[in-house]
């Protein structure tokens, strides 16, 4: 069974410029999240799709992050303007149901 | 609405025992178990439900004291692969439906 996928891996952009992240879950699983990881801290969730609807998105700063899930499947997850305290690593995760969650290897973002 | 965990960091010899602590100031309707090691995704350890369930997984258990809203891991006899960052994650209901937050982690080395 084939995992979730994210790309890029990496990206470097300097501030106010914008970044986009995508994601594909494990085949089937309806709910997606994304986590965001800054370095020594644990994964605070941004946002969860319940298939394509948004179950919540109470964490996420949305004057500058936006997220879709376009026909219940892969997501992309953007920023817009950058700022400097957005450098962190970038995590979806899915799942069956509201249970366990499968990672994604996550995007690294730097901004300069 | 961030959960407690302690230690923030312990420090093994092969084949000792370790307790991670994890609690809420929320009434829980779960609590889960995910181990991060350095530089990669977190993986699923365990999900304990309300209802005081213990949970085993090899030489890894969980418990979950849903009156205290306080979970705790029990890694016995360490393996050097226990090393790394243990998150719980807790799910409890709010405005939203349901939110789930992970703790900060705790840092576990196993050396041999």
């Amino acid at each position: 069974e084939a995992g979730v996928a994210q790309s890029p891996r990496y990206k470097i952009i300097e501030k106010r410029q914008s970044v986009a992240f995508w994601c594909n879950p494990i085949s089937g699983h309806a709910t997606l999240y994304w986590y965001q990881q800054i370095l020594g801290q644990g994964p605070k969730l941004l946002i969860q799709f319940q298939n394509n609807g948004v179950v919540d998105d109470s964490q996420l700063p949305k004057d500058r992050f936006s997220a879709e899930r376009l026909k219940g499947v892969d997501s992309t997850l953007k920023i817009q303007p950058a700022k400097l305290e957005d450098s962190a690593v970038y995590l979806c995760a899915s799942s069956w149901s509201a249970n366990e969650q499968f990672f994604g290897p996550g995007t690294r973002l730097t901004v300069l | 609405q961030q959960p407690v965990q302690s230690p923030q960091a312990v420090i093994l010899r092969e084949g000792e025992d370790a307790v991670i602590n994890c609690s809420s100031s929320k009434a829980l309707y779960s609590v889960h178990w995910y181990r991060q090691k350095h530089g990669e995704a977190p993986v699923f350890l365990m999900i304990l439900l309300k209802g005081g369930e213990q949970k085993g997984h090899d030489k890894i258990s969980a418990s979950f004291n849903e009156k205290k809203q306080q979970s705790s891991l029990y890694l016995t006899a360490s393996q050097l692969s226990y090393s790394g960052t243990y998150f719980c994650g807790t799910e409890f209901p709010d405005n939203y439906g349901q939110n789930f937050v992970f703790g900060p982690g705790t840092r576990l080395s196993v050396l041999p």
